[in-house]
């Protein structure tokens, strides 16, 4: 299994409120994604880092932020959390961005916004 | 546009039966095909991916994919199911060539696996 971590596992938090969901490797892996997972939906990408503080958007990244100050590591904020935003989030790891990789993801975060 | 559609949102069937999850793609452009297995409570794992050649895939767990670019299609198949094979299974697509990995995905198939 590719090592990739995330925390919290589970949260329950109130709506306003500031949220961080991390994502740790130990791959070394260059690209790392974050996807949200809503019944019906499959996953949509939310944000993706093609290296250290190097970041872009995806299709559903409106009240989302990101950074990445370690390879290792990236980090999703939601700035004020809504309801809509009650979902279950996947990070995912990949050595290279092209279209014949495979992605690597990580156990998942399940968020409840009351 | 580009999509991906998976047919069928749950698939009862029972232990040692065959199955076929149906998965169809929209595109101009050529196309990397995946699918991927989400066991409860865990992350999505690899299945098995086409990427050229052969058009028959064979994938981890006994499944198998065939790609068919008249019909646009996918479908995973497996000739006998296991209680352990409940699960939901996703397809997804990379559409065309060069650096751009956008990993589109179909909505999901719940596979029920009876006794």
């Amino acid at each position: 299994d590719a090592g990739i971590t995330q925390s919290p596992r589970h949260k329950v938090t109130e709506t306003g409120t500031p949220v961080t969901l991390r994502c740790h490797q130990t791959e070394n892996h260059r690209y790392m994604y974050w996807y949200r997972q809503d019944p019906g939906h499959g996953l949509r990408l939310i944000h993706y880092s093609y290296g250290v503080k190097d970041t872009d958007k995806g299709e559903v990244s409106d009240g989302y932020s990101v950074s990445r100050s370690k390879t290792e590591d990236f980090l999703l904020t939601l700035e004020s959390a809504t309801s809509s935003q009650t979902s279950v989030y996947f990070c995912a790891i990949s050595e290279n961005r092209v279209s014949t990789d495979t992605q690597y993801f990580g156990p998942g975060t399940r968020l409840t916004v009351l | 546009a580009q999509s991906v559609t998976q047919l069928d949102s749950q698939v009862p069937v029972f232990e040692e039966a065959p199955v076929e999850l149906r998965c169809n793609y929209s595109s101009s452009v050529s196309v990397y095909l995946f699918w991927y297995v989400q066991y409860p409570n865990q992350g999505l794992q690899l299945l098995l991916k086409y990427l050229s050649g052969s058009t028959l895939v064979k994938g981890i767990n006994g499944f198998e994919a065939e790609f068919n670019k008249s019909q646009t299609s996918f479908h995973l198949r497996k000739p006998s199911v296991h209680i352990s094979d409940t699960a939901e299974y996703f397809c997804a697509v990379s559409f065309g060539s060069g650096n751009t990995g956008k990993l589109i995905f179909g909505q999901g198939t719940t596979l029920q696996v009876k006794p």
